[in-house]
């Protein structure tokens, strides 16, 4: 059973427009929600968070929505640079447990 | 700055070969992590630690075993490699519970 999914596995965004990646999750005592961005042969790099109490976090271009009535989160990029294109991991996690579950990726390419 | 290492990038091993891959962290995390990562399922769980001699089933721990004799080090064994163990993996650590993860750089697996 997944508990954290990503339902579009690609996304082609035109640089400088937004790019808006989306994730559904179906525990509702997940408090705690990460975006992860991976590169090829690397590994995954911590992005942006956001807690249950909040329904928005800034960091620069990046800002992640938390809709927990619809158990919804998704994270937005403005502008959307080359430099961007990579699969985005989201994950969310519960005090309870702590430990971290991950949906199954959005591969993001953003064409000049 | 932060440094999770992984002892190979690449690892090449037969049907049937004892596997260990050795995950090494220096910022004293309590909590250390495998993943394996495969296209279309995202990241998921192996196994997780919280202290030294500690272990706990993640949501696929079937064919691996773990060991954490020091807190800085964290190693996963595949007790009789198969192919479908053939996949990127992927240690994490942190700091403690609801906190982000700091992945190291992965180690692709593959079992012929």
């Amino acid at each position: 059973d997944q508990q954290v999914k990503q339902n579009s596995p690609s996304l082609s965004v035109q640089e400088g427009r937004i790019s808006i990646l989306n994730c559904d999750y179906t525990n509702s005592m997940f408090d705690y929600f990460l975006w992860y961005k991976k590169y090829p042969a690397e590994g995954p790099t911590f992005l942006i968070s956001i807690s249950s109490i909040k329904d928005k976090n800034e960091d620069g271009r990046f800002t992640v929505f938390l809709n927990k009535s619809a158990k919804h989160l998704s994270l937005h990029i403005v502008p959307s640079q080359p430099g961007d294109s990579a699969v985005y991991f989201c994950a969310a996690s519960s005090g309870a447990g702590g430990k971290l579950i991950f949906g199954q990726g959005t591969e993001l390419s953003v064409k000049p | 700055d932060v440094k999770v290492t992984q002892s190979s990038r690449y690892l090449v091993k037969r049907t049937g070969e004892k596997v260990f891959l050795e995950c090494v962290q220096d910022m004293d995390h309590e909590n250390m992590f495998w993943y394996r990562q495969d296209p279309g399922l995202g990241l998921r769980l192996i196994y997780f630690s919280y202290d030294v001699k500690m272990k706990e089933k993640g949501d696929i721990p079937e064919g691996y075993s773990v060991s954490r004799e020091k807190k800085e080090r964290f190693s996963l064994i595949l007790e009789s490699a198969s192919t479908n163990q053939t996949s990127m993996y992927l240690c994490a650590s942190s700091p403690g519970y609801n906190e982000k993860l700091f992945f190291g750089s992965g180690t692709q697996l593959s079992v012929l």
